[in-house]
């Protein structure tokens, strides 16, 4: 398996702009989460899904940010319209339990966002 | 308040030598703790993970102890070398997600 895939690497956009961010987890992991990671703040869980279920979506900052999953191999994360505070790495991950269990959670490499 | 609080200055230590990261936490009663390292421009990759129940466990040249009574994870590199440089984050169970800490950066110089 290749991993966990994000797209894209690097995405730089102007304020009020409509971004869309990819992952593609590992297959048979039933369980998929989005980070996002700043400085400031570190790691933070903005969602996860079981099953392709949306199942905590309390990190999520406000309603310009929105996630689907509509397959068990695709996942997006969307914001609109994009703010600089936005700005930050985000993280897909994926496992096969929801807190990892003994191998942990696979992370992709991420998508380096900047919004000016 | 929930805190997860690791190192927050870099370690800077020589090569050979064992380095020693540390993770205390708050309000939170975790089954199991795991380590992660994380290179510059990639994702975390898990390490290990310590259950409650163990007082120690080992892979390789890395050691992880859990004790909570004191709430503490201490996490050991033995025998460092220049490729053991990173960012190095724990994580804990919180309900069904997984909770990190902000990390401390290793720096191994040669």
């Amino acid at each position: 398996d290749a991993g966990v895939i994000q797209s894209p690497r690097h995405e730089v956009t102007e304020m009020g702009q409509e971004v869309t961010l990819r992952c593609k987890p590992i297959s048979g992991h039933d369980y998929l989460f989005w980070y996002r990671q700043t400085m400031m703040r570190g790691l933070e869980l903005l969602i996860y899904f079981n099953n392709n279920v949306p199942i905590d979506d309390s990190g999520m900052p406000e309603d310009r940010f929105s996630a689907k999953m509509p397959n068990a191999s695709f996942s997006t994360l969307k914001i609109q319209p994009s703010e600089p505070r936005d700005s930050a790495v985000y993280f897909c991950a994926s496992s096969l339990s929801p807190q990892g269990g003994d191998y942990g959670y696979t992370f992709g490499s991420g998508t380096r966002l900047t919004v000016v | 308040s929930q805190k997860i609080e690791q190192n927050s200055e870099a370690l800077n230590i020589q090569e050979g030598k064992t380095a020693t990261l540390t993770c205390n936490y708050t309000n939170y009663s975790p089954a199991y703790l795991q380590w992660y390292r994380q290179d510059p421009g990639r994702g975390p990759v898990f390490l290990l993970l310590i259950r409650e129940n163990e007082k120690e466990k080992r892979k390789e040249r890395l050691k992880v102890t859990f004790d909570t009574t004191l709430k503490q994870s201490l996490f050991h590199i033995t025998a460092s070398q220049p490729a053991d440089s990173a960012t190095y984050l724990c994580a804990l169970g919180d309900g069904n997600k997984l909770v990190f800490g902000a990390g401390t950066i290793l720096r191994v110089k040669s």
